[in-house]
């Protein structure tokens, strides 16, 4: 089964500069996707980011860029030029291939980094 | 574009009750799943459903079921309420195939007193 690994419960950063959340996954597929969900107070679970395992292109949205590693089993989260709404809890999310059958018909969360933004 | 919706909002049941959360997934969107967050257990997969079928269910007891309808909105049951299972259950719902990420709705806060 995959696990996946957020091992920063809490993380700040002062508007404007850059973070960096960590996460590490566990899994024996070579294909796979990977996310980045941020969740504010109003609880809805919102998508930041995706990566395709077999693209090795780092993705970007905007002031969100992720750091992909495969060989290590590392997806970390860049926010840059951080703003007072960036404030939440995010979340790290593993997806199993279509071709896995019923794993793909979930996605897996770490146990999430809440970031704190400092004015 | 309408998102996902969730009713109700917030619930408040004794142990011991049933209750029923609903989902309506975004138009077009006929992959739906349920998902339990606690702060202890984090999120957990309760179970997806296609075509108004069960496609993959979590390790839950079976106190925990769910339906599809026809036009995919979804429904999950938890019967015998335990004080344990307060928790803020979410709703998703994606295109199929590929690796689309799901839209989530804003949750029901259930609080079993």
């Amino acid at each position: 089964a995959q696990t996946v690994t957020q091992s920063q419960p809490e993380m700040s950063v002062q508007e404007a500069e850059t973070v960096t959340l960590s996460c590490t996954y566990d899994t024996s597929e070579s294909d796979y996707y990977l996310f980045w969900y941020k969740q504010p107070p109003s609880r809805q679970m919102i998508l930041v980011i995706r990566q395709e395992a077999y693209k090795q292109q780092n993705a970007t949205e905007n002031r969100f860029s992720v750091n992909f590693q495969k060989a290590a089993k590392s997806f970390s989260l860049k926010i840059s030029d951080s703003q007072l709404g960036d404030a939440a809890m995010y979340f790290c999310a593993y997806r199993s291939p279509p071709e896995s059958g019923g794993s793909n018909y979930k996605l897996t969360f770490g146990k999430g980094t809440l970031l704190t933004v400092n004015p | 574009k309408a998102g996902v919706t969730q009713t109700p909002r917030y619930l408040i049941k004794t142990r011991g009750q049933q209750v029923t959360l609903s989902c309506s997934p975004i138009s077009g969107h006929r992959s739906v799943s349920w998902y339990q967050q606690t702060p202890g257990q984090g999120l957990q997969f309760l179970f997806e459903y296609f075509s108004e079928t069960q496609r993959n269910k979590g390790n839950f007891p079976g106190r925990f079921s769910g339906r599809q309808f026809s036009n995919s909105r979804s429904e999950m049951n938890v019967s015998t309420l335990e004080l344990g299972d307060s928790a803020l259950y979410l709703c998703a719902s994606t295109l199929t195939g590929e690796g689309y990420g799901y839209t989530f709705g804003s949750g029901t806060r259930l609080t079993v007193v």
